[in-house]
């Protein structure tokens, strides 16, 4: 069974911090990897993607991989009310044409 | 625009009816993917296409059924067998390859009485 996993939070942080999400993954062999931001009763949309190691920088966001400790991470500078959401980490699986593998999501809320 | 069109957003039934959801696609992609989200919960797998005439069951299939018939198209149709029908179900597509990602559409709340 590969393995998503991700803290549900709720992490909160002040208006202006970074907001640091994390997410591990099981597969040695993934490739591709995905954050979603998914607001409140709405579907999710696609904000990063990552396939190298290192990171990977698109305005406030910030992804970051680590493929040797399995593990990929979101930043987000100057955090926002408005970024107050879910976030989902997705995962490919290399062997095959399988669906991309999803945790279930922190929590984000930026007070004011 | 392209994108992916699900409908309607919300459906009410009486429990022990069929109902289908629609799902539409006009981005060329090859798979579609069916997920089902309750409430606080994370994403979960219905069923997938990654062709025309062919579909894979996911990790909750039970009570549900597919079909895709068009590239475009992959209806949903939750049955009677569907114990717990009332969830936010969520359409998506890709291309084919390691490095696609998921578009979604809008959802569909269903809710069974």
């Amino acid at each position: 069974q590969k393995e998503v996993e991700q803290n549900s939070g709720p992490l909160s942080v002040p208006e202006g911090a970074i907001a640091s999400l994390n997410c591990t993954y099981s597969d040695r062999g993934s490739q591709s990897f995905f954050w979603y931001r998914q607001y409140s009763g709405k579907s999710p949309e696609l904000i990063m993607f990552i396939y190298s190691n290192g990171d990977k920088e698109d305005g406030r966001f910030t992804a970051q991989l680590n493929k040797a400790s399995q593990y990929v991470s979101l930043l987000i500078r100057d955090s926002q009310p408005s970024d107050s959401a879910t976030y989902l980490c997705a995962v490919n699986v290399p062997l095959g044409n399988t669906p991309l593998v999803f945790g279930k999501g922190t929590r984000l809320s930026v007070i004011a | 625009d392209g994108g992916i069109t699900q409908s309607p957003k919300y459906l009410f039934r009486k429990e022990g009816q069929n109902v289908t959801l629609s799902c539409e696609q006009n981005l060329n992609h090859d798979a579609m993917y069916w997920y089902r989200q309750d409430p606080g919960q994370g994403l979960r797998l219905i069923y997938y296409s990654q062709i025309v005439n062919d579909f894979q069951k996911g990790d909750i299939a039970e009570g549900y059924s597919v079909s895709r018939e068009k590239k475009e198209s992959f209806p949903l149709t939750v049955t009677s067998a569907q114990k717990n029908p009332t969830a936010f179900y969520l359409c998506a597509s890709s291309s084919t390859g390691q490095e696609s990602p998921l578009h979604f559409g809008n959802g569909t709340r269903l809710t069974v009485t």
